[in-house]
């Protein structure tokens, strides 16, 4: 149980294109999705909670018009990134927690790669 | 404000072995989770263990154990007999447990590479 899928695994695309990034909680609902930044060989950074059915949270220095989060249902979040640029080359994780839950459950990760 | 410190970049053990991993958190929140999760070179973060503030035993799971000592705040991961296949960096996060819901805070890693 708890498995949460992230598609696309991996992704290249050019400068100025967007690129979005599914996370879906495949055996529970998700009230709560999150999505986290890590850089080579550092921690999760959070960028932005996410509560279905309403807007997302997100952290200090993380841009919202950059970064698009949509939590439309129970079992589906996404984060679009916008006019990606090189800068934005990342790995990207989501995780899902259950309300009333403690433990967060993650995704295997979207490696982006902007050209 | 949660801080978790992980001072250990890397560790090494021999296969069979038992390894801790030091983890020390610091909050204010009188109550809080403090959990492991294992990252391999994939990228998938594995949910490993949970302890829980009140929890009053260590928390375990098969080979996985916490060290849990609220007074030194210290929750250092145990694995015995280890395997080949533990070898990731692994993170120690923690959780205020207060009203709403508190974002997890993660430290910086340990990487573990266990030899034959």
């Amino acid at each position: 149980g708890a498995v949460v899928s992230q598609h696309p695994s991996r992704v290249i695309c050019k400068s100025g294109t967007s690129v979005k990034i599914e996370c879906r909680s495949l055996d529970f609902q998700a009230t709560t999705m999150f999505w986290y930044r890590q850089f080579p060989k550092q921690s999760l950074m959070l960028m932005a909670t996410s509560n279905e059915g309403s807007k997302a949270t997100y952290e200090q220095g993380v841009e919202k018009d950059k970064f698009l989060i949509n939590h439309a249902s129970l079992t589906l979040s996404t984060l679009t990134v916008t006019s990606a640029h090189p800068e934005d080359s990342s790995f990207y994780i989501c995780s899902a927690r259950v309300e009333g839950a403690d433990t967060q459950y993650f995704g295997p990760g979207t490696r982006l790669t902007v050209l | 404000a949660q801080k978790i410190t992980q001072t250990q970049p890397g560790m090494f053990v021999q296969e069979k072995e038992a390894v801790t991993l030091d983890c020390t958190y610091d909050t204010s929140d009188p109550s809080y989770g403090l959990f492991w999760y294992k990252q391999p070179s994939s990228g998938e973060m594995i949910f490993l263990i949970y302890q829980g503030s009140y929890d009053q035993q260590n928390a375990t799971e098969g080979r996985y154990s916490l060290n849990f000592q609220k007074a030194r705040k210290s929750a250092n991961l145990v694995i015995s007999a280890s395997q080949l296949g533990d070898s990731a960096m692994y993170f120690c996060a923690m959780r205020g447990l207060n009203t709403g819901f508190q974002k997890l805070v993660f430290g910086t890693g340990t990487r573990l590479l266990v030899s034959p």
